[in-house]
């Protein structure tokens, strides 16, 4: 299975609280998973990566959390503030071929209220 | 500044033309890639390439070709333009040296709308 299933679709929370965005996946193959943000009318950026051998990585406010035996991984966005208001995207990918080939979650759209 | 840059930004044009959609990187990646992206879908990979005439199908390729005649140039055509290609189209390079597991960048995209 190459899908990744993201929720929620949409999260509303008001600034300084922690909203978690979590994705799955179902082939074990997969050994890469990247967050992107994305602002209306821009290309998606690279936010934060993170490999299976590590069940959790910070930078800055961003954590990914991964539980590999479960095939989830979470973002988690400390201290939110109105500027981190866009969508949010996971992605998978895996070695093989070495194409670099991104399977993408549907998308979260968070919004940070002042 | 991944140095991508995508032409035009913005088409309309009617079912059955063919468009042309390009992307230009100035960094000489060997990896580029065409996404789309549409509501409740997120982004999903039409083609990419792995060098100078070299490329590959994604996921969603059928009603689309590609062309890639010179490292910095990868072209999306879409032969006869119909309703459901309208969406935005995003090209992106990985800059790792084999592309496998690097972070890919993106260009600001491509509205494109199909009446």
């Amino acid at each position: 299975q190459q899908q990744v299933k993201q929720s929620p679709q949409s999260l509303i929370v008001q600034k300084g609280g922690i909203p978690i965005i979590n994705c799955a996946y179902e082939n074990t193959a997969f050994d890469y998973f990247p967050w992107y943000q994305q602002f209306p009318g821009k290309g998606p950026a690279l936010l934060i990566a993170i490999r299976p051998d590590v069940s959790e990585k910070k930078e800055g406010r961003f954590t990914i959390s991964f539980n590999k035996s479960a095939k989830q991984f979470s973002l988690h966005i400390m201290d939110s503030q109105p500027g981190d208001s866009a969508t949010y995207f996971c992605a998978a990918s895996m070695r093989s071929g070495n194409t670099g080939k991104l399977i993408f979650g549907q998308g979260t759209t968070l919004q940070v209220k002042p | 500044d991944a140095g991508i840059t995508q032409s035009p930004r913005h088409k309309v044009t009617e079912t059955g033309t063919p468009v042309t959609l390009r992307c230009h990187q100035t960094e000489n990646h060997r990896y580029m890639y065409w996404y789309r992206q549409d509501p409740g879908h997120g982004l999903r990979l039409i083609h990419y390439s792995y060098g100078v005439k070299d490329t590959d199908k994604g996921e969603v390729s059928d009603g689309y070709s590609v062309s890639r005649s010179k490292t910095e140039d990868f072209l999306l055509t879409l032969e006869s333009a119909t309703s459901s290609q309208t969406s935005v189209y995003f090209c992106a390079i990985s800059v790792g040296g084999r592309g496998s597991n690097q972070p890919q960048h993106f260009g600001d995209g491509t509205r494109l709308s199909i009446l």
